[in-house]
């Protein structure tokens, strides 16, 4: 059964450090990967989605990469700010329509 | 403006009563989806619709049914409500599981 683990919980950093999210998982027949943000009590913004066949996908300051035989995506932050300041979330999709969420890394963007 | 719309926001309510959470999304999206968000767990999918009168359940669907008559609306419906159903419900649509996913606000059920 697949998992999806996003290692840390939690991060907590000063204001204009480059930084880096973990996710990784269990199978890798995944059809895409997805990166979201939540905001407290708001639902989930997607970022950034890797298709399979893809390695990376930039959108500003954002970069994710994906490395399928390994198991593992990342999103890199560039100069992060306060207003990055959520919960990041990664998810796969697999051959049917299936979600798969990891539980999330919370980051503190300190001014 | 593009949106998924959920209602109701929050809602109390009792054991056995069975309740309607309302997921409506203007994109013209042919795939629509139900999670529910809890501590420690993460969102779980309950339910996922490809397509009018296409559905399938997803990791979580006990205690759940869905129905897509028509491509906007995709409701959730608990016959029969208990404790363990209280949590945070999302719905999110998109128009193929090669596109970004757009989630709603939420929905806050609380079944005492």
């Amino acid at each position: 059964k697949q998992e999806v683990t996003q290692i840390p919980a939690a991060l907590s950093v000063p204001e204009g450090e480059n930084l880096v999210l973990n996710c990784s998982f269990t199978d890798s027949a995944i059809y895409n990967l997805q990166w979201f943000r939540q905001d407290p009590g708001k639902g989930l913004t997607s970022l950034l989605l890797i298709q399979s066949s893809q390695r990376e996908q930039t959108s500003g300051r954002l970069n994710a990469s994906l490395d399928k035989s390994s198991g593992r995506s990342t999103l890199y932050i560039a100069a992060s700010q306060p207003g990055d300041s959520a919960t990041y979330l990664c998810a796969i999709i697999s051959g049917t329509y299936k979600y798969i969420f990891g539980t999330g890394t919370r980051l503190k963007v300190l001014a | 403006e593009a949106q998924v719309t959920q209602n109701p926001r929050y809602l109390i309510t009792v054991t056995g009563k069975k309740l309607t959470v309302t997921c409506s999304q203007n994109m013209n999206h042919e795939y629509m989806s139900w999670y529910r968000q809890d501590p420690g767990l993460g969102l779980r999918q309950i339910y996922y619709s490809m397509n009018v009168e296409v559905t399938d359940k997803g990791d979580v669907p006990e205690g759940y049914k869905v129905s897509r008559k028509e491509k906007r609306n995709f409701p959730l419906i608990l016959e029969s409500p208990s404790p363990n159903q209280t949590s945070l419900y999302f719905c999110a649509s998109s128009f193929s599981r090669n596109q970004p996913q757009h989630f709603g606000d939420g929905t806050r059920l609380s079944i005492l």
